[in-house]
């Protein structure tokens, strides 16, 4: 069964830059990723698609702050020049045969 | 500009049916290779995907969920519904549609979501 884990909290500062993780499980190392993000009170918002490679390609009008890494079995968001608006969820999800669709646990992001 | 509007009853009682409508303007629900998916979230949890609809009219399910799930689509009105059977506390939720590209068999990206609308269920 795929299992898509992300730390629960994260924090930078304002300006900082901060990387995100999702980590695949145990033979789902291959599997592409994507990235969403949900401001409080509102409706998630598709940030980008990461592959195992690492290339990555973002939905419409999303920033240059944010991009995306591959590592292993790791996908990661990082966003550069934190703005206070970036405080949020972030969740990763992936798809695939059998799998159907999965979310993972999400983390929220914290601006200091 | 795609854009997806959920609505639907904000209460329901326990053991009825939830039912929800997503209307799309911006696109044709009937365009190829686009997926129509619902997808929940209860009060300060975590996303959980509900199941979809195809242009075809094909549809798959959250194998948790299947057994109470049905998922339709109206091509005249450009939107799609879902209705929830036997509904309890649990199924308490904002829920979200959205739309994704097919990929190995499954809704893959999705790219554009609705706002959500909150359904309580409660007696």
């Amino acid at each position: 069964q795929l299992v898509l884990t992300q730390s629960p909290s994260a924090s930078a500062s304002l300006g900082a830059s901060v990387k995100l993780t999702c980590t695949l499980s145990s033979g789902h190392s291959t599997y592409t990723i994507a990235w969403h993000q949900q401001q409080p009170e509102k409706g998630p918002r598709y940030l980008m698609k990461v592959n195992r490679d690492g290339s990555h390609n973002k939905g419409d009008g999303i920033p240059d702050r944010f991009s995306g890494s591959s590592s292993g079995a790791e996908r990661y968001l990082t966003i550069s020049s934190l703005q206070s608006e970036d405080e949020a969820d972030y969740y990763c999800q992936t798809w695939g045969y059998d799998i159907r669709v999965v979310f993972g646990g999400g983390t929220k992001l914290t601006v200091l | 500009q795609l854009q997806l509007q959920e609505s639907g009853s904000g209460l329901v009682k326990p053991s009825q049916t939830l039912s929800l409508t997503c209307a799309v303007s911006g696109g044709s629900i009937s365009s190829g290779g686009y997926s129509w998916s619902w997808i929940r979230q209860p009060p300060g949890k975590g996303l959980e995907w509900i199941g979809y609809i195809y242009h075809s009219g094909s549809t798959d399910y959250n194998p948790s969920l299947k057994s109470r799930v049905t998922i339709s689509e109206d091509r005249s009105k450009n939107q799609f519904s879902l209705k929830l059977s036997s509904v309890t506390a649990a199924d308490t939720a904002v829920y979200y549609c959205a739309r994704a590209e097919m990929d190995l068999g499954s809704p893959s990206v999705f790219d554009y979501w609705g706002q959500g609308t909150l359904v309580t269920v409660s007696s």
